[in-house]
């Protein structure tokens, strides 16, 4: 049973500051890895995906990755209230593939003015 | 562009009857994807369309649900008869070759009274 570990939350951060989500996964075969958004009645919507250890940055957004310890992260940097929503880390095998793709149960992120 | 379209949008139900959901995804897309999404869970996939085969349908109860896909567009997702524990938002998504990338429509909220 291939399992994906989130901080259930809520987390709370001030308006501009760094918001940091994190992920854990239990399955070493995993290759591609995503965080979605996801707001509140809405569906999810795809922010960032990632394949390759190290950081991939999007404009305010930045996934790390560390295959070795199981880990990916969400960094939100100078966070705005439009912030606030459930981040989903999905996390799949061949990379890319969306055959195989176990979501978390989601980070609540509040971004307080 | 046209994102995933869903209908109907809420339906309530007593236990035991039946439910059909419907599902238009994005032009082009090849792949589809039935989730279903439990209150404070993250998305579990129930079946994965590539055109009109089934990739993936080991998480789908099928002694209760079906779905079907056919000419390789829409597709709709039956339950009969529903439980108590199948309420949820019914999530269908789509993706152009199969990746993690996936559109997700505004979803299928099920009560099951």
């Amino acid at each position: 049973q291939k399992e994906v570990e989130q901080n259930s939350g809520p987390l709370s951060v001030p308006e501009g500051a760094i918001a940091s989500l994190n992920c854990t996964y239990s399955d070493r075969g995993s290759q591609s890895f995503f965080w979605y958004r996801q707001y509140s009645g809405k569906s999810p919507e795809l922010i960032m995906f990632i394949y390759s250890n190290g950081d991939k940055e999007d404009g305010r957004f930045t996934a790390q990755l560390n295959k070795a310890s199981q880990y990916v992260s969400l960094l939100i940097r100078d966070s705005q209230p439009s912030d606030s929503a459930t981040y989903l880390c999905a996390v799949g095998g061949l990379s890319g593939s969306a055959r195989q793709l176990t979501f978390g149960s989601g980070t609540q992120l509040t971004v307080l003015p | 562009e046209a994102g995933v379209a869903q209908s109907p949008r809420y339906k309530i139900i007593e236990k035991r009857q039946s439910v059909a959901f419907w599902c238009n995804p994005i032009s082009g897309h090849a792949t589809l994807y039935w989730y279903q999404q439990i209150l404070g869970q993250g998305p579990k996939l129930l079946i994965q369309f590539q055109n009109n085969g089934v990739v993936d349908d080991s998480q789908l109860p099928k002694d209760r649900f079906s779905a079907e896909r056919l000419k390789g567009v829409d597709s709709t997702l039956k339950i009969q008869p529903a439980k108590l524990e199948d309420s949820a938002v019914y999530l269908c998504a789509s993706s152009f070759s199969g990746s993690g990338e996936l559109f997700f429509g505004e979803g299928s909220r099920l009560t099951v009274l």
